[in-house]
């Protein structure tokens, strides 16, 4: 089975910048890879979602890349906000399998 | 999208009890997943429900502990069984959309605490 690593340590940044957030994948790659938010004492909300055959994804503030040869995904939030202060999660398909795989998630915090 | 109601959205139990958490969602789906989620950690999958058979258990779980009922299209419970502290965590449910490489969507979770 997959195995996902997320930086475990939080990542703090100051409101304007921009975060990047990196998840690396061992073994097969996967068709797609996924990223979710998480607030405290919720579920998680999807983001993006990235096929293996596209290289960058984007929505409004946020961006996507997979690289298949480094196993590798970055996931960046540009002018970030307070609000954007949350756990993101990594999550990708197993096998192809219905059910996800996911990463223990990065923590970010966005200062005023 | 869909939209899950998940309940409760938390409890304190006593050990060696059970609690079944429901899962109820605004659309008819196929498949439901249930995942836990410890304290600082990722979300690992119990088990996935399809209608109408047994739930497929992932290694480490299993039914005589996570029972679970898959009645129709729209609902699911998870019971938590002869509980002990170690099962504390976050219990979420979870739907896709019928397809293979869509997002997932998920209930707002159980927060277990066995005391």
């Amino acid at each position: 089975s997959q195995k996902i690593e997320q930086n475990s340590e939080a990542l703090n940044i100051q409101e304007g910048k921009t975060a990047t957030l990196t998840c690396n994948y061992t073994n097969y790659s996967p068709a797609y890879l996924q990223w979710y938010r998480q607030d405290p004492g919720r579920g998680p909300v999807f983001l993006l979602l990235i096929r293996e055959n596209e290289k960058e994804k984007r929505k409004e503030r946020l961006k996507v890349t997979f690289d298949t040869t480094l196993k590798q995904s970055l996931f960046h939030i540009t002018a970030s906000q307070p609000a954007d202060s949350a756990t993101y999660l990594c999550a990708l398909d197993d096998g192809g399998r219905r059910a996800l795989t996911f990463g223990s998630g990065t923590r970010l915090q966005v200062q005023p | 999208s869909a939209v899950i109601s998940q309940k409760p959205s938390r409890d304190i139990c006593q050990r060696g009890t059970s609690l079944t958490i429901q899962c109820q969602v605004d659309s008819q789906v196929t498949m439901m997943f249930w995942y836990r989620q410890q304290p600082g950690q990722s979300l690992t999958l119990i088990a996935t429900a399809n209608q109408g058979s047994e739930a497929t258990y992932e290694s480490g779980f299993v039914i005589d502990k996570f029972p679970i009922s898959r009645p129709n299209l729209t609902f699911s419970t998870l019971t938590v069984s002869n509980m002990s502290p170690e099962d504390s965590s976050i219990y979420l449910c979870s739907v896709d959309r019928h397809l293979l490489n869509t997002e997932a969507f998920f209930g707002q979770g159980t927060r277990l605490t066995v005391v």
